[in-house]
């Protein structure tokens, strides 16, 4: 079945440090793509998406790209803050019925001044 | 965006006792509804679909007399876990499509604790 692997956490960065989190995935179909994040007691929210090959998901400074080739959605940021210190999930909306996200482990980010 | 609300966002029981658990959209219609439930370091593992009017779409393994689904209106969706057990203690959380929208228009509640004793 469909199924998303995230690089395991945490991540720990400085300040302006440069971010990438991994994520690939397996899917029939040309599924969709997003990174959800989930701050310290809150719900999740989604972060960005793309909906097909080679389109850039872009939000807040951070950016994904929908890599068909390397069946990947790996999440960037160029300097991190602080307040982006969160939990990071990539998901793929499944090609079933009823938009069913099914989503990766979850990297927790600690960015630190 | 959209707003979604549990409540109670956290909640002791004791073994055996039953729990229900509100998932309301706050400023939308949401004709379909979703439970996750998601253990300490790991992802939300989807457990069922609800839409309005109807039976909830349970997935594989999850015990659809265990995890009772009700949504009843379209602001509105319970899970009821009954005869709780300590292995059901989790983070439960759902997550609203606003009716109409485009593909991944999911919008997450702060999810609900629940630990049974």
């Amino acid at each position: 079945g469909d199924s998303v692997t995230q690089m395991e956490g945490p991540v720990t960065l400085s300040e302006e440090a440069f971010l990438t989190i991994n994520c690939t995935y397996t899917a029939t179909g040309y599924p969709s793509l997003f990174w959800y994040v989930q701050y310290p007691g809150e719900g999740l929210q989604l972060l960005l998406k793309a909906t097909k090959a080679d389109d850039k998901g872009s939000n807040k400074g951070f950016e994904a790209t929908y890599r068909k080739e390397t069946t990947s959605f790996h999440l960037e940021k160029g300097s991190v803050q602080v307040s982006d210190s969160a939990v990071y999930f990539c998901a793929l909306l499944s090609s079933g019925g009823y938009n069913k996200l099914i989503f990766g482990a979850g990297t927790r980010l600690a960015v630190h001044p | 965006g959209a707003v979604v609300s549990q409540h109670p966002s956290w909640v002791i029981c004791k073994s055996g006792t039953s729990v229900k658990i509100e998932c309301r959209s706050l400023d939308f219609q949401a004709t379909t509804m979703f439970w996750y439930r998601q253990f300490p370091k790991q992802s939300l593992m989807l457990m069922a679909t609800s839409n309005e009017g109807s039976k909830a779409t349970y997935e594989q393994g999850v015990e659809k007399d265990k995890f009772l689904i009700n949504h009843a209106s379209l602001t509105l969706s319970t899970l009821t876990v009954t005869s709780a057990h300590p292995e059901d203690s989790s983070f439960y959380i759902c997550s609203a499509r606003v009716a109409g929208a485009g593909t991944g228009e999911l919008f997450f509640g702060e999810g609900s604790r629940l630990t049974v004793l």
